[in-house]
């Protein structure tokens, strides 16, 4: 089956510890891309990629790091720096940047700090 | 940069009854305006876009209008079912800019 998988579906971290959220693709796509979601809020851009190797910071990226070693991975190192990510990830990919033609998200991880 | 406002945050109908749900956006250079749907726990999926060379596009129950003068676009849900109950959103994204900027979301609620 092509998609995109995310995991854990949900996390739970101590304050002070960073966390590394995996996402993975094999729809081959170019771009790929990380959001948060909070209750009754839209989505806000956390990073993107356009290619394998780039990445650029989105609306909201303090306290977060990526990496794009491969095409298929963008995985999400949420720091101790982020003041508050209690938050639903999702992460998407598109065949193109900026994703003209859909981008495709997965199911999420549920982060809770404790 | 973009802004995308959503109208209603919620609204509930009557099973068999249309739905619309609202857009207006702030950048005239966007050229693609996709909506999701996002049931509960789960990731957003894309159930239409239109693009602004378009100014209606219709799949089945669903479809989407766009007027480019006035910067706003429209979803709208026919013969509502209790399936079609989730949260929506809009986005718009423009070839300069780059990435989606999104609207919070509406969340539909259909009765039986």
């Amino acid at each position: 089956d092509g998609g995109i998988t995310q995991s854990p579906k949900y996390l739970f971290r101590k304050e002070g510890q960073n966390v590394t959220l995996s996402c993975e693709q094999n729809l081959n796509h170019d771009a790929m891309y990380w959001y948060r979601q909070d209750p009754g809020q839209g989505l806000r851009l956390i990073y993107y990629s356009q290619i394998v190797n780039d990445f650029q910071k989105g609306d909201i990226a303090e306290g977060y790091s990526v990496s794009r070693e491969k095409k298929e991975s963008f995985p999400l190192t949420v720091t101790s720096a982020q003041k508050n990510p209690t938050a639903f990830y999702l992460c998407a990919s598109s065949p193109d940047f900026p994703g003209v033609f859909g981008q495709y998200f997965g199911p999420g991880t549920r982060l809770t700090v404790l | 940069g973009e802004n995308v406002e959503q109208h209603p945050s919620t609204l509930s109908v009557q099973e068999g009854d249309s739905a619309v749900i609202k857009c207006t956006y702030s950048d005239s250079a966007s050229n693609y305006f996709p909506w999701y749907k996002q049931e509960l726990g789960k990731g957003p999926q894309l159930i239409i876009d239109i693009r602004s060379n378009v100014g209606e596009k219709k799949d089945q129950r669903i479809a989407v209008t766009l007027n480019k003068t006035a910067k706003h676009f429209s979803l709208h849900i026919t013969e509502t079912q209790p399936e079609d109950s989730a949260v929506y959103f809009c986005a718009a994204a423009s070839g300069s800019q780059g990435n989606l900027i999104f609207g919070k979301g509406t969340k539909l609620s259909v009765k039986p």
